[in-house]
């Protein structure tokens, strides 16, 4: 595709419950990165992949959150034990490089609400 | 520890007015600054950098490092300016971006 791919759009769980989030990057693109959005806050940072490793996962709030890329392309955002609290956009990114003068493309996000 | 505040988070102009959109930003290194824009239904885009120096859609962005500040710029407002616009900044190296609460700018007609 032409763009970062994220799936599903909207995923409505009921607390407990675990979660797996998609994203497709653009292709050939080397970083991906996940954001959370809560409302009425900007994206902050959870995690981002340079390839198959997490370069920085310090952004993930506590040990239910985990990510993978496991073939440096498709990344997988699963979330254990789902809490209210994690009820935000989720949004992923991809540059094709980590040089930070490379743009950042962003998916249109999933949004996750746990009922 | 990086930061970047917008202090507003709702600017109203009319169409024609100028706009100016506040950023201010705390780092500790070298930063780079970006403007992000979010129209309705759409996904998060790149609006201007300002390494780039360049005027996006009529917009500019100058950094004041002395300030501190980020403040994004247009001359005359159009309608189609109406969006979430968030500014952030990554620091030196392969930092990720962080990102403001962002401003919704609506433009009246």
């Amino acid at each position: 595709g032409a763009g970062v791919s994220q799936t599903p759009s909207n995923k409505v769980t009921e607390k407990g419950k675990y979660v797996e989030l998609r994203c497709d990057p653009i292709s050939g693109h080397t970083a991906l990165y996940w954001y959370r959005q809560s409302l009425g806050q900007g994206p902050e940072f959870l995690i981002y992949f340079q390839g198959t490793g997490a370069a920085d996962d310090s952004g993930l709030p506590n040990d239910r959150f985990f990510a993978v890329r496991p073939e440096g392309s498709v990344s997988t955002l699963k979330i254990q034990r789902t809490e209210r609290g994690d009820s935000a956009v989720y949004l992923c990114a991809s540059s094709l490089t980590l040089d930070r003068n490379t743009e950042a493309f962003f998916g249109q996000g999933t949004r996750l609400t746990v009922v | 520890a990086q930061r970047v505040t917008q202090p507003e988070k709702l600017l109203s102009v009319f169409k024609g007015a100028p706009v100016e959109l506040k950023c201010n930003y705390s780092y500790s290194g070298s930063p780079e600054l970006f403007w992000y824009v979010q129209y309705s239904r759409q996904r998060l885009q790149l609006l201007l950098r300002h390494i780039s120096r360049e005027s996006i859609k009529g917009f500019t962005a100058d950094l004041n490092k002395g300030e501190t500040s980020f403040h994004l710029k247009k001359p005359f407002a159009q309608e189609e300016d109406s969006a979430m616009y968030y500014c952030a900044l990554t620091n030196s190296g392969n930092t990720p971006l962080v990102f403001g609460k962002g401003t919704r700018l609506s433009v009246i007609a």
